[in-house]
C-alpha cells in the first residue's frame, strides 16, 4: 500500500518563505509531483522530482531524498495568489499510478 | 493544445438515471484517468487506461463503467449511483513513454445524486 503524509492546514506572510514536508510509504517509486489547487478548481502542475535534490522553478523549489521518503515544496516571496491547497503526489507503478496526499491549505496573510 | 476538456461541467442526476461523463484531449498521451474528488479532500484514483486498455481499476463499484472508445476519449458511464457518489470527477492524461508523468487535469464535472 502507500502512505504519504503533509501537514493539513499551514498559515504564512506575504512576501516570506514557507516550506511543505511531504512524507510518503511506497513501493515502485518512480517519482514525486507537486500539484496546486484552488476550491473548486482542478490541480495544477507545480513540480516533479524523481532524483535525489532541489529543483528550482521561479518562487518554487522541490526536493527530494528517496532514502528518507522525503520531499518538501519550498515557496519563496510569497503572494495572496498562493493561498490554496499544496498537494503532494507518488507515481508509482510506471507512468500509471499518480496517488494524492491529503493535501496542505496554505493560507497566505497580509 | 494542452487541454483536456470534460463535458458536462455540472450533472444532476436521479439513482435510477443512466448518465454519463466524457472527457477528450488531443496531446497525444496514451494514459487516461478517472480521479473522484470529494470536498476537501484529495483526488482518489479510479480507473487509469493505457493505451486504451484498462491497467487499473481501484476496486471501484461496478456502477461506474470506463470506457476509452480511441486514444483521445474517455467516458465514466454512471447508472444506480447513490447520493455518496455526489462529488467532482476529475479526467486526467498523461504520457506513457518519455515525459514527466505529469499528469493534465481537466476542470472537472461537478456530479450532484439526488
Amino acid at each position: 500500500g502507500q502512505n504519504i503524509d503533509q501537514p493539513t492546514e499551514m498559515t504564512a506572510t506575504e512576501g516570506a518563505i514557507v516550506q511543505i514536508n511531504c512524507t510518503y510509504q511506497t513501493s515502485g517509486f518512480n517519482g514525486l509531483f507537486w500539484y496546486q489547487q484552488h476550491a473548486g478548481e482542478a490541480p495544477t502542475f507545480l513540480s516533479y522530482n524523481v532524483l535525489d535534490g532541489l529543483e528550482e522553478k521561479g518562487r518554487f523549489s522541490s526536493f527530494l531524498s528517496r532514502s528518507k521518503g522525503y520531499s518538501y515544496l519550498l515557496l519563496k516571496e510569497l503572494q495572496m495568489k498562493d493561498s490554496g491547497s499544496y498537494l503532494c503526489a507518488v507515481l508509482s507503478g510506471g507512468y500509471q499510478k499518480v496517488t494524492f496526499g491529503i493535501g496542505t491549505k496554505l493560507q497566505v496573510i497580509p | 493544445d494542452t487541454e483536456v476538456t470534460q463535458t458536462p461541467k455540472h450533472l444532476v442526476m436521479g439513482m435510477t438515471n443512466k448518465k454519463s461523463l466524457k472527457c477528450e484531449q488531443h496531446m497525444g498521451h496514451r494514459a487516461m484517468y478517472w480521479y473522484k474528488q470529494k470536498a476537501k479532500k484529495p483526488p482518489e484514483l479510479m480507473f487509469v487506461y493505457s493505451y486504451e486498455k484498462l491497467s487499473i481499476n481501484e476496486s471501484v463499484p461496478s456502477r461506474f463503467s470506463p470506457e476509452c472508445p480511441n486514444s483521445s476519449l474517455l467516458n465514466l458511464h454512471l447508472h444506480a449511483l447513490q447520493p455518496e457518489d455526489s462529488a467532482l470527477y476529475l479526467c486526467a492524461s498523461s504520457q506513457l513513454a518519455g515525459g514527466t508523468g505529469e499528469l493534465f487535469f481537466g476542470e472537472g464535472s461537478r456530479l450532484t445524486v439526488l
